[in-house]
């Protein structure tokens, strides 16, 4: 059973810093692994998707890394903005989307 | 291409009731999964439907929930019984194949009194 881990769960950071996110899971056998973002009480928006042979994706200030053989994959959020606030899931792609609990980002103005 | 639409938004009813949520998916896409989310966690898996057929239950799924998606277009989740556990937020998502990317809806939010 495929097992989604993020660290850290919150993360509180003045604006302008750099973001790290990190994810990892249990089991390499997937297709992809997607970055979504929630804002609270809606659904999920798509971020990023890096497929399992990528080893990584860019949009605009946002970076995804993925290494499947250590199962581990990190979101970069470049010049953080009070806006960036929301959090943050991680998902694994092996015929469905397993997730993780998330990371809760906050940028203080 | 509007996205995938799930509805009602918001739904309350007491203990006992049955509910029925709607996912309409993105046209074409022959998937469609629904997930459950509880606050502070991330989605859990519950079923999924290549086209008409429903490929995989979730032992989260008791035999009070019942899923379809008749000739493979839309989808509907029905709980029996509801139960104050059951309060939760209801995501559907559609994707064309199993590594496409997957597109949510907005969810059913759903409250047990």
């Amino acid at each position: 059973k495929q097992e989604v881990t993020q660290i850290p769960a919150a993360l509180s950071v003045p604006e302008g810093e750099n973001l790290v996110l990190n994810c990892s899971f249990t089991d390499s056998a997937i297709y992809n692994l997607q970055w979504f973002r929630q804002d609270p009480g809606k659904g999920l928006t798509s971020l990023l998707l890096i497929q399992s042979s990528q080893r990584e994706q860019t949009s605009g200030r946002l970076n995804a890394s993925l290494d499947k053989s250590s199962g581990r994959s990190t979101l970069y959020i470049a010049a953080s903005q009070p806006g960036d606030s929301a959090t943050y899931l991680c998902a694994v792609n092996d015929y469905k989307l397993s997730f993780g609990a998330g990371t809760t980002v906050t940028v203080r103005a | 291409d509007t996205g995938v639409s799930q509805d009602p938004r918001h739904k309350i009813t007491k203990r006992g009731q049955n509910v029925t949520f709607r996912c309409d998916p993105i046209s074409e896409h022959n998937r469609l999964y629904w997930y459950r989310q509880t606050l502070g966690q991330g989605p859990e898996f519950l079923t999924y439907f290549q086209n008409e057929a429903q490929l995989e239950k979730s032992r989260l799924l008791s035999d009070r929930f019942s899923a379809e998606r008749p000739k493979g277009s839309f989808s509907t989740l029905e709980i029996q019984r509801t139960e104050q556990g059951d309060s939760a937020m209801y995501l559907c998502a559609s994707s064309l194949e199993v590594d496409e990317k997957l597109f949510f809806g907005s969810g059913t939010q759903l409250s047990v009194l």
